[in-house]
């Protein structure tokens, strides 16, 4: 059982470069979400999405774009990197309802120059 | 507004002595409180979670967190460390627990640190 595979762990950009970040789940999980770490901020959520063909904005959404053609994947767009993006990105899944707890993908660092 | 704090940015506990990591929450309604642990260049992992019942939860890795509604707390516990404990912790707290489009609101982490 795969849970939730992330892609590429590691990438570093320039500034101005565009990406996407990949982020697939084969849980079945209506839920899926992408947050960025960075040091004494904790998890901040970006963008996220409780279905096929719904997504919504979290707390740090700018500069980023996402969609959800499938249950399954849940591509996060970094549109014209700045250095200000340089983090490690984590995509997590859930059930929609019964307090389900998040499944986390293993990161992304990313870098930009 | 909604909020989660974590007030220790690090503990530091010896190998076999009991271990606690602070949490305490601010939410309306009830709440659905969880642990996260993650290890370096991981993943977050899900520890436990309290969603009603038992004040007393008990989860993976040997864990609990008890659930004290009068202190706003939530803290994590474990009766005997482990070096491999060493981590960093998440408290997390639910949403708008009725509705299913919620978010977790997250404390800032502590890092638990595990001396032999």
């Amino acid at each position: 059982n795969a849970g939730v595979t992330q892609t590429p762990k590691f990438q570093v950009l320039k500034t101005g470069q565009s990406m996407t970040l990949q982020c697939a789940q084969d849980m079945n999980h209506e839920y899926m979400s992408w947050y960025r770490q960075d040091p004494g901020m904790g998890l901040r959520l970006i963008h996220y999405s409780v279905g096929a063909g719904i997504t919504d904005q979290g707390e740090v959404p700018n500069g980023y774009n996402v969609s959800r053609s499938t249950t399954e994947d849940f591509p996060l767009r970094l549109l014209s990197a700045a250095p200000s993006q340089t983090s490690v990105y984590f995509c997590a899944s859930r059930r929609a309802s019964g307090g389900g707890e998040l499944f986390f993908g293993e990161g992304s660092r990313l870098t930009v120059l | 507004a909604q909020s989660v704090a974590q007030p220790e940015d690090q503990v530091n506990v010896a190998e076999g002595n009991p271990l606690t990591v602070k949490c305490t929450y601010s939410v309306s309604g009830n709440p659905y409180l969880f642990w996260y642990v993650q290890y370096p260049n991981r993943g977050l992992q899900f520890l436990l979670k309290y969603i009603t019942g038992d004040n007393l939860v008990k989860g993976s890795y040997g864990f609990e967190a008890e659930f004290n509604k009068s202190q706003t707390s939530f803290h994590l516990k474990k009766p005997s460390a482990l070096v491999s404990d060493s981590a960093l912790y998440f408290c997390a707290v639910r949403d708008m627990p009725m509705d299913s489009n919620y978010q977790l609101i997250w404390g800032a982490g502590t890092k638990l640190i595990i001396k032999p």
